[in-house]
């Protein structure tokens, strides 16, 4: 089984719609991180999370909010989805206890906003 | 201006070529430095890290950081088909990582 999974991996919506795209992990990390990834602009961090009980916003986090439920879970939502968001989204872990903070990525979700 | 500048591609090279790939920074407070490897429609996946200057190998893979001119490459040596993928530069700094934005790179049989 994949130690850091996504669902949906693919979502078609149409501007306006809330959706939520949600992140699993069993590698026991503490730090969480949501990314987008467009041609030509690379990885840009959304928000990130180093516990339960800490969240912070990344260079992006405009139309974006998150939540931490558990150590394992971190959920992506975007609260009024509109076409500019439209891009290959990625959940990432990392271990705090490893000083080059080496970062697991998802296999991503692929989202479409109509 | 970008903390991290990758050439995005796409860079195109026969089978058994050596590949350079190359990520200029700006920030000097960065300490590791990184290199992803993305297939197509899956995740980044860890390649090499290298800490602070110097060069490290692993394989045919060769990272070498120049801490003084800002600058980091990958070196691929006897490339293959399968090493047709997109690479990433990453470095560490603040706790989190800046990716550059990724260099398309197709080997050709």
């Amino acid at each position: 089984d994949a130690d850091v999974t996504q669902t949906p991996r693919n979502r078609i919506t149409k501007t306006g719609k809330r959706i939520m795209l949600e992140c699993s992990q069993t590698k026991g990390h503490d730090r969480m991180y949501w990314y987008r990834q467009d041609p030509g602009l690379g990885l840009q961090l959304i928000y990130y999370s180093f516990d339960v009980k800490d969240i912070n916003k990344g260079e992006i986090s405009d139309g974006y909010s998150v939540s931490r439920q558990a150590q394992a879970k971190f959920s992506l939502s975007l609260e009024s989805a509109i076409p500019n968001q439209t891009a290959l989204y990625f959940c990432a872990t990392s271990d705090a206890r490893k000083e080059q903070e080496t970062q697991y990525f998802g296999p991503g979700t692929r989202l479409l906003v109509l | 201006q970008k903390e991290v500048e990758q050439d995005p591609g796409p860079l195109s090279v026969p089978e058994g070529a050596i590949v350079s790939l190359n990520c200029t920074y700006s920030n000097s407070a960065f300490q590791y430095f990184m290199w992803y490897r993305q297939y197509s429609r899956k995740g980044p996946e860890l390649l090499m890290y290298t800490y602070s200057s110097g060069n490290k190998e692993d394989g045919r893979f060769t990272a070498q950081v120049d801490k003084s001119s800002k600058y980091i490459s990958l070196f691929i040596r006897d490339s293959q088909p399968s090493d047709s993928a997109t690479y990433l530069c990453a470095m560490s700094g603040y706790n989190k990582l800046i990716f550059g934005a990724g260099t398309r790179l197709a080997v050709h049989p």
